[in-house]
């Protein structure tokens, strides 16, 4: 099993609001920056959210992180039926002296 | 643009090795850590290895260390991994990655841009 733990699934129906969680320890999240990504079927991963609550250039406001101690959330607004997508929080862990990746949570929409 | 392009994929039984290439244009190669990541078939993301900007700072997940070896050449803009040893659990795509700075252990910068992966399957 994956070293941060996120729900396999998320649902929602167009223009609700959702949230994914990411659970982690005081080796990873609760000393590191966390980072969410989003990959769509066949593709690459992509960037959503860096350290933890900035959005690169072109992602949408809808989407945004938060972090609280040793968990993390990352909250889609307005959904959209283009969100369906696998959703991956990822950060360093001094234990593993590597970086981390959750087991992913499969949004549908 | 920044460009990632993984090669070197393929089919081998266990034990045998495989050398996966990156070609990277679009950036100034040699300014930035490079990562491997792979994705089994169907399942999550795992970090596979890291190194940075100068090669001299490299990282390794407990599942392929001493069997794998990461390694780059600024010169030709490319990074590579040998994998040695492969077993079965060792299939899936592998994703060239690109990281937001010089070394890869470094939190404060993480995976800004993503090769389209290249597929290595393990079987006999």
């Amino acid at each position: 099993q994956s070293v941060l733990t996120q729900p396999p699934s998320a649902s929602g129906t167009p223009g609700q609001r959702v949230t994914i969680s990411c659970s982690g320890s005081t080796s990873n999240i609760g000393t590191y920056y966390v980072y969410w990504y989003q990959q769509l079927p066949g593709t690459a991963p992509k960037l959503l959210v860096y350290r933890n609550n900035q959005r690169p250039s072109g992602v949408p406001d809808r989407f945004s992180g938060s972090k609280s101690g040793t968990s993390a959330s990352l909250a889609i607004g307005g959904l959209r039926s283009e969100d369906e997508a696998d959703y991956y929080c990822t950060t360093w862990d001094d234990s593993l002296t590597g970086w981390v990746f959750g087991g992913g949570t499969k949004l549908t929409v | 643009e920044v460009q990632l392009v993984e090669s070197g994929g393929g089919l081998v039984q266990p034990g045998g090795s495989l050398r996966l290439s990156c070609a990277a244009s679009g950036f100034s190669f040699d300014d930035f850590a490079m990562h491997w990541v792979r994705q089994s078939p169907g399942k999550g993301l795992e970090w596979v290895s890291g190194i940075s900007f100068n090669g001299g700072s490299i990282g390794y997940a407990e599942s392929v260390k001493g069997r794998f070896t990461i390694s780059r050449d600024n010169g030709k803009n490319s990074l590579y991994m040998q994998m040695n040893s492969l077993r079965v659990e060792d299939t899936a795509f592998y994703y060239c990655a690109k990281h937001s700075g010089e070394w890869y252990s470094s939190s404060a910068d993480f995976f800004d841009s993503w090769g389209q992966g290249t597929l290595v399957t393990v079987s006999s």
